[in-house]
């Protein structure tokens, strides 16, 4: 079920962009990549999701390669309040569709 | 404000002794589920519904029950509870698959079977 490879964790600075890798190299055509993220034993929140194109909103940017196996979460301008565990996930195509498997994502430290 | 409501958030309670945390979303998503949640395990999902009276296990069912009886509803139900479903529970919903749109999440239950 691990569809997804991240690093378990990662330090940034106050301030300066967070960029969060994802490997997903065995994704299908028509499978997305969603970000969730959860802080400390909060409930998982959206962030973003994509399929080929890069997306941005209010929170995030993320880039997906032209061959689709990686992608990137870009927060922009990280503070202290963006600590917390980033999870990115391969949405499964058929059955089950909404089960999301978390993995153990990346934990991010930003530090002042 | 749309959003996923569990209750309890906190409980602690004894073997054996029958519970049920319940769930509501008020935003009339036909999917919901629930995960458990432990250290170095990640989130694990225990059962879904599909829609009203449309239910399924995920991968650690066992020791839970569920029903789905309205949209908005999805309890999740402990009838011998056991000191091994000591977690972190989540409920979530989201509308069909195929819409392609996120899951909502609640805030958690934080269960302790002593």
């Amino acid at each position: 079920d691990a569809k997804t490879t991240q690093p378990p964790s990662m330090d940034c600075a106050e301030g300066r962009a967070a960029n969060l890798p994802c490997n997903h190299s065995t994704i299908s055509g028509n499978e997305y990549v969603y970000w969730y993220r959860q802080i400390h034993s909060q409930g998982p929140q959206y962030i973003i999701h994509g399929l080929k194109n890069n997306e941005t909103n209010e929170m995030a940017s993320l880039i997906i390669t032209e061959d689709r196996k990686s992608s990137t979460l870009i927060l922009p301008h990280a503070t202290l309040r963006d600590t917390a565990v980033y999870y990115c996930i391969v949405r499964p195509l058929l059955y089950n569709f909404n089960k999301f498997y978390f993995g153990s994502g990346t934990k991010l430290n930003v530090k002042p | 404000e749309a959003q996923v409501t569990q209750n309890p958030r906190y409980l602690i309670t004894v073997t054996g002794k029958k519970l049920t945390v319940t769930c509501s979303q008020n935003m009339n998503h036909e999917y919901m589920s629930w995960y458990r949640q432990d250290p170095g395990l990640g989130l694990r999902q225990i059962y879904y519904s599909m829609n009203v009276e449309v239910t399924d296990k995920g991968d650690v069912p066992e020791g839970y029950k569920v029903s789905r009886k309205e949209k908005r509803n999805f309890p999740l139900i402990l009838e011998s509870p056991s000191p091994n479903q000591t977690s972190l529970y989540f409920c979530a919903s989201s509308p069909p698959g195929d819409s392609n749109q996120p899951q909502h999440f609640g805030d958690g239950t934080r269960l302790s079977i002593l």
